[in-house]
């Protein structure tokens, strides 16, 4: 398997541009999570998904983001307009079973100017 | 209140010694909890869990952790450290008597010297 896949790796772009991050479960895998990475911060849960359904979204910080999941194959991360407190390294992740373990993606490192 | 605590934020160990990486942890319930590691600009790595049973358990890389319920501990061991397993830590918990998704520790950062 090739694990979850993500894309970009990484995305260099100026304040008040959309940035779309991509991620792609492992196949079989139910839930999706997506999740931010900062130094100030550390992980931070922003939302997943069960089946395709957004179940809690609580932890996404305003609504310049937001987040989709078309099928049980992708998922779309959006922020709308980018602003630098964004930059941040954010995690895909998903799994299967409610005592599964998490499987990451490589992240995508977001650099907002 | 669920909450998982990572007290050091570094470990620094010899390369060869016994490491070991701290994780204490609060649920109302029964718990799950699991290790992870990330190394530089990676995502992060399962290393292994406890659901129910064996107070030990074995994990990736060498790794094991031991679940003290009366200590709300799952620390995280290795009997011979290795430069390679220099990283960052996560420990992991979750209440199996809810709903609630995981809850992470702040991270440690584990230092081997040669």
């Amino acid at each position: 398997d090739a694990g979850v896949i993500q894309s970009p790796r990484h995305e260099v772009t100026e304040m008040g541009q959309e940035v779309t991050l991509r991620c792609k479960p492992i196949s079989g895998h139910d839930y999706l999570f997506w999740y931010r990475q900062t130094m100030m911060r550390g992980l931070e849960l922003l939302i997943y998904f069960n089946n395709n359904v957004p179940i809690d979204d609580s932890g996404m910080p305003e609504d310049r983001f937001s987040a989709k999941m078309p099928n049980a194959s992708f998922s779309t991360l959006k922020i709308q307009p980018s602003e630098p407190r964004d930059s941040a390294v954010y995690f895909c992740a998903s799994r299967t079973l409610n005592t599964g373990e998490l499987f990451f993606g490589e992240g995508s490192r977001l650099t907002v100017l | 209140a669920q909450s998982v605590a990572q007290p050091e934020d570094q470990v620094n160990v010899a390369e060869g010694n016994p490491l070991t990486v701290k994780c204490t942890y609060s649920v109302s319930g029964n718990p799950y909890l699991f290790w992870y590691v990330q190394y530089p600009n990676r995502g992060l790595q399962f290393l292994l869990k406890y659901i129910t049973g064996d107070n030990l358990v074995k994990g990736s890389y060498g790794f094991e952790a031991e679940f003290n319920k009366s200590q709300t501990s799952f620390h995280l061991k290795k009997p011979s450290a290795l430069v390679s397993d220099s990283a960052l830590y996560f420990c992991a918990v979750r209440d199996m008597d809810s709903n609630y998704q995981l809850i992470w520790g702040a991270g440690t950062k584990l230092i081997i010297k040669p």
